[in-house]
């Protein structure tokens, strides 16, 4: 499998301000995805990283709140904007690969966000 | 009702001792089937993929009952470091969207 990383790992913000997460990939896939983990919780999508198109997003999640880049297909970011303490957890990036079991996914090792 | 339902857990074992998990899915045009482990503090990781046939992988076995919509794990021999949630996943290979169960946190002590 791809080894794939993020940064930053983790971080403390200020309500209101922006950070933007990148997750590379060592070689190129075609789908990318982020995912949200709050505290106790399981995972949840928020969007599909398309290259050279918009990301497709989940609902409640949207493009202005969460801008998302693909530039190539080893790369991508995610930006989650205007942060209020909600927004605490941990990001997640993630990559599908075919293989003859089926689709298995890889993720990131994650960036974990307090916002104060 | 959730897409993906886990026992809530948590479980409590001692080392040693056979647990199994369960899970249900709700959407029956789901294509592929998997148990993820996650550690405290880490990012999920494939433990095995679930097939109707069954398969096993030393002490885990996984079986799925499409029928029934219906995913077990089963761990053998519990050790120590199989502490951990684990997550059932359900993947529509259509729109190539993944569902996580909620996970089921398992302790093994000594």
């Amino acid at each position: 499998s791809a080894v794939i990383s993020q940064k930053p790992s983790r971080d403390i913000c200020q309500r209101g301000t922006s950070l933007t997460i990148q997750c590379q990939v060592d070689s190129q896939v075609t789908m990318m995805f982020w995912y949200r983990q709050q505290p106790g919780q399981s995972l949840t999508l928020i969007a599909t990283a398309n290259q050279g198109s918009e990301a497709t997003y989940e609902s409640g999640f949207v493009i202005d709140k969460f801008p998302i880049s693909r530039p190539n297909l080893t790369f991508s970011t995610l930006t989650v904007s205007n942060m209020s303490p909600e927004d605490s957890s941990i990001y997640l990036c993630s990559y599908y690969r075919d293989s003859y079991t089926g689709n298995e996914q890889f993720f990131g090792p994650g960036t974990r966000l307090t916002v104060l | 009702r959730k897409e993906v339902e886990q026992d809530p857990g948590p479980f409590n074992v001692p080392e040693g001792a056979t647990v199994a998990f369960n899970c249900t899915y709700s959407n029956s045009a789901s294509q592929s089937f998997f148990w993820y482990r996650q550690d405290c503090r880490k990012e999920p990781k494939l433990l095995m993929s679930v097939y109707s046939s069954g398969n096993e992988d030393g002490r885990f076995t996984a079986q799925l009952n499409r029928a029934s919509q219906y995913i077990s794990l089963l761990i053998r021999d519990s050790k120590l470091s199989d502490s951990a949630t684990y997550l059932c996943v359900v993947i529509h290979t259509g729109g190539f969207k993944t569902i996580f169960g909620a996970g089921t946190r398992l302790f093994v002590k000594a």
